[in-house]
């Protein structure tokens, strides 16, 4: 892999189901990877920052797994609410001597009451 | 959390005119911040760094000449797009790190259109 891609484009789950959707990044340039959550019109807001194999990080009802080795991270949500409904966009840092980002095109989620 | 501002957040000018764009870090200072743009149904990609006190650095393919990186203060960094073209036509977001290494803050972004 060569670029960040993200998985599935778009999203549409009822209120209360529980949704995940896929980050991949090259494994053999990587530092850390970073999700963020856009809403429409709003600041693209941090979610979370991982940088080691098999981190897991949760907040609220949304948590994130992070796999070094074959490059790619899960982002969940648990008992989706139509507050959830946005962009979630992941973004790979490839060095520890800058904060360059490369971003992934994102996972629009609407979450249906 | 931290905050980031940009301004204007819509602009609509004439082909030929220049753009200003200012991003601030509202509650923090950064001595590095990035510019970024996006296309319509494309990722964010990263135009250039902007470092307090020194040259940006740009990435490959965007001219330094067109787009005017200029980071005075700890809390401000502008990015001017010159002579502007349709093709100009996009959104740009800027964004902040709270240190190296850490989280980053994005501003709103600025819709640029350009008739």
């Amino acid at each position: 892999i060569l670029n960040v891609e993200q998985s599935p484009q778009s999203l549409h789950v009822q209120e209360g189901d529980s949704t995940n959707f896929t980050c991949s990044f090259p494994s053999s340039n990587f530092y850390a990877l970073h999700w963020y959550r856009w809403e429409t019109a709003k600041s693209p807001e941090a979610l979370f920052v991982m940088t080691l194999n098999g981190d897991e990080k949760k907040k609220g009802r949304i948590s994130a797994t992070l796999n070094t080795k074959e490059g790619y991270s899960y982002l969940y949500i648990k008992g989706s609410q139509p507050e959830d409904s946005a962009t979630y966009l992941c973004a790979s840092a490839p060095s520890y001597n800058t904060d360059k980002l490369i971003f992934g095109t994102g996972t629009r989620l609407q979450v249906f009451p | 959390g931290a905050v980031v501002s940009q301004h204007p957040s819509r602009v609509i000018c004439k082909s030929g005119t220049s753009v200003k764009i200012e991003c601030r870090s509202l509650d923090f200072q950064a001595t590095t911040m990035f510019w970024y743009r996006q296309f319509p149904k494309q990722s964010l990609m990263l135009m250039a760094t902007s470092n307090e006190g020194s040259k940006a650095t740009y990435e490959q393919g965007v001219e330094k000449d067109k787009f005017l990186i200029n980071h005075a203060s700890l809390t401000l960094s502008t990015l001017t797009v010159t002579s502007a073209h349709p093709e100009d036509s996009s959104f740009y977001i800027c964004s902040a790190p709270l240190g190296p290494g850490q989280t980053q803050y994005f501003g709103p972004g600025t819709r640029l259109l350009v008739l």
